[in-house]
């Protein structure tokens, strides 16, 4: 079975700096790797989709990479805001219909 | 637009009472619809998926079942409630058959009492 590992379990920075989200998972026969946010109290909210045939997806401000072959995702964050604070969790899609999360990584951007 | 609605939003119930929470979608046919449990402090755990009317699989053993009576609704049910299913019960969506985004419901916090 997947096993989906987030790092680090929380981060706080600064306003203003770049960051980077790491996922990493077990077995690279997948899909394709999704990113959400989530915030407290709240469902989850799709920020980028990353097919197995693609090695990033960029969406504003955010950036995520796939190396599918080390099974590593990284999204990274550019130039934080508060308003970005939230939890950040990657779900692994295997050759299913499941999804699998890790889970997450708590960033809070302090003013 | 396709959208997804779960309620109730939140819920306290005692021990040994039943369940049943109910997701809908709308926008969309034949979707891929999927139950998680966010337990305090763990990450999201599937606990089941449909991908059809009546077709349900199950990831985990446990004291919760669930049903798909039509084709965009989705049903989290219990017979009797115990302290351990407490938690945040969130639904998702796909499109059947294809390799895009899931959306998610804005989740229903089960308390058992």
């Amino acid at each position: 079975k997947q096993e989906v590992t987030q790092i680090p379990a929380a981060l706080s920075v600064p306003e203003g700096e770049n960051l980077v989200l790491n996922c990493s998972f077990t077995d690279s026969a997948i899909y394709n790797l999704q990113w959400f946010r989530q915030d407290p109290g709240k469902g989850l909210t799709s920020l980028l989709l990353i097919q197995s045939s693609q090695r990033e997806q960029t969406s504003g401000r955010l950036n995520a990479s796939l190396d599918k072959s080390s099974g590593r995702s990284t999204l990274y964050i550019a130039a934080s805001q508060p308003g970005d604070s939230a939890t950040y969790l990657c779900a692994v899609r295997p050759t299913g219909n499941q999804f699998y999360f890790g889970t997450g990584t708590s960033l809070t951007v302090i003013p | 637009s396709q959208t997804i609605h779960q309620w109730p939003a939140t819920l306290v119930q005692p021990v040994g009472s039943p369940l049943s929470l109910e997701c809908t979608v709308e926008g969309t046919s034949n979707p891929n619809l999927y139950w998680y449990r966010q337990a305090a402090g763990r990450g999201l755990q599937l606990l089941f998926y449909s991908v059809g009317i009546g077709q349900i699989s199950s990831e985990v053993p446990q004291n919760l079942s669930a049903s798909r009576p039509q084709d965009r609704q989705f049903i989290l049910s219990s017979k009797k409630l115990l302290l351990s299913d407490s938690g945040f019960y969130l639904c998702a969506w796909k499109v059947w058959g294809t390799n895009t985004e899931a959306f998610f419901g804005q989740g229903t916090r089960l308390t058992v009492v």
